[in-house]
């Protein structure tokens, strides 16, 4: 399957500090949405970029999205323990209905 | 105001026999999804629902696995003669287009012996 890939897999940062977490994909796209999950069960939507912009602001969080790289960048600024989850990029396949979930990226803030 | 919910949160079961899984979403959202997460990896696709429509199934991995939605609301996966290697959280989510997020529920967690 066309899967999403996040790097790096996992991070451990203190609190305080910034976290940047990034995700590559492969096909064509209208959106890019970025979701946290805690303790392995639902995932909450954080962010959504659309195609034709560049960058996204909301609270703590900033997203960049290059699509000739084909690649999207989530940054947490001010990280807090309860930030500590795993992040994951979803594109919609090709533009369809279809999303592609990337491997994500486990973060750990430490306090 | 409640949120997509599942059941059950947890299931054990014994190789070969059969699984229901149960999905209610956001009240008034036509689309729905089911996606399988391994430990430790990602969501894969398992198929989607929208409206009347006939479902995406091409996510399904075999034909051990069935789903349906009645009456455009709840929904239920359905693993037949399950293996170990089903062994997984199953997370189902909900939209409502056009917007495009979805609200996940707490998944199901299952586990075949």
């Amino acid at each position: 399957s066309q899967q999403g890939e996040e790097d790096p897999q996992a991070l451990s940062i203190q609190e305080g500090e910034n976290a940047t977490m990034n995700c590559s994909y492969k096909t064509s796209i209208n959106n890019l949405q970025w979701y946290r999950q805690n303790s392995g069960r639902g995932l909450v939507h954080l962010i959504l970029i659309r195609s034709n912009e560049r960058e996204k602001h909301s609270g703590r969080l900033r997203v960049t999205l290059d699509t000739s790289k084909k690649s999207s960048s989530l940054l947490i600024t001010a990280s807090r323990a309860a930030d500590t989850a795993s992040y994951f990029c979803a594109t919609d396949d090709g533009g369809t209905y279809k999303y592609i979930f990337g491997t994500g990226t486990r973060l750990k803030v430490l306090a | 105001g409640a949120g997509v919910s599942q059941s059950p949160s947890n299931k054990v079961t014994e190789k070969g026999k059969d699984v229901e899984l149960r999905c209610d979403p956001i009240s008034g959202h036509t689309a729905l999804y089911w996606y399988r997460q391994s430990l430790g990896q990602g969501l894969e696709f398992l198929i989607y629902f929208q409206g009347n429509s006939a479902p995406d199934k091409s996510g399904l991995p075999s034909d051990r696995f069935s789903a349906e939605r009645t009456g455009g609301s709840v929904s239920t996966l359905t693993i037949q003669r399950t293996q170990q290697e089903d062994s997984a959280v199953y997370l189902c989510a909900s939209r409502d287009p056009p917007l495009e997020w979805q609200f996940f529920g707490p998944g199901t967690r299952l586990t075949v012996l």
